[in-house]
């Protein structure tokens, strides 16, 4: 069955301090990939996507992701984090398969103290 | 701006009860999705719909249904509510199947 990993359950940084953020997927064919973000009270958004081209892209509030194909992966990084940041982070794949769901990671909570 | 509606944030209801969740889209979106997202364990899909009065089950579906009526309304309906429907429940919805989802700001359900 299709699924999506995310290595790290919990990350507590620093402010200031770079992150990353693993995911890895078992898929072989084309997908689509996502990275939502759900701040503490408030609903899941979109922090950036992926769906062909540059495998380098950018989203909202310095969040960028890098897909490796021949790894499978899609991690997630920021340079310099702020309190802000903390939240919880999802990694989501939608094969590009007929009939087939997005798939989401079990999350990273991240957690900035200032 | 897309606006997914969920009728409610907080519901308590009692084991047996039958319980309807209700979820309103607004961008005119094909799809829509009903997930529940437990601590450690991620957003799990229950239910979604690709068009009116269409449902496809997702990885959980034992114990709930799904209503879809009109396009913009997704219904989630938990037959016999038992303790272990306790969560939150998620709604979203989307342009096209590959498009991103827009999400709700969830139902918190407890079932005593």
């Amino acid at each position: 069955a299709q699924s999506v990993s995310q290595h790290n359950h919990h990350v507590i940084l620093s402010e200031a301090a770079s992150l990353e953020l693993g995911c890895n997927y078992s898929y072989g064919g084309t997908v689509n990939l996502f990275w939502y973000v759900q701040y503490p009270g408030q609903h899941l958004q979109l922090l950036l996507k992926y769906f062909s081209g540059d495998p380098l892209v950018k989203g909202i509030k310095g969040f960028e992701a890098e897909f490796i194909k021949s790894k499978f992966s899609f991690n997630l990084r920021k340079p310099s984090v702020q309190w802000s940041d903390t939240a919880e982070y999802f990694c989501a794949v939608k094969p590009n398969q007929a009939g087939t769901a997005l798939i989401f990671g079990k999350g990273t909570t991240l957690s900035v103290s200032s | 701006d897309v606006k997914v509606t969920q009728s409610s944030r907080y519901l308590v209801k009692r084991t047996g009860e039958k319980v309807f969740l209700e979820c309103v889209q607004d961008m005119d979106h094909e799809n829509m999705f009903w997930y529940r997202q437990d601590p450690g364990l991620g957003l799990r899909l229950i239910y979604f719909s690709y068009d009116v009065k269409m449902k496809e089950k997702g990885d959980i579906p034992e114990g709930y249904s799904v209503s879809r009526e009109k396009k913009e309304r997704f219904s989630l309906i938990l037959e016999s509510a038992s303790t272990n429907q306790t969560s939150m429940y998620l709604c979203a919805s989307s342009f096209e199947h590959s498009q991103p989802q827009h999400f709700g700001d969830g139902t918190r359900l407890s079932i005593l």
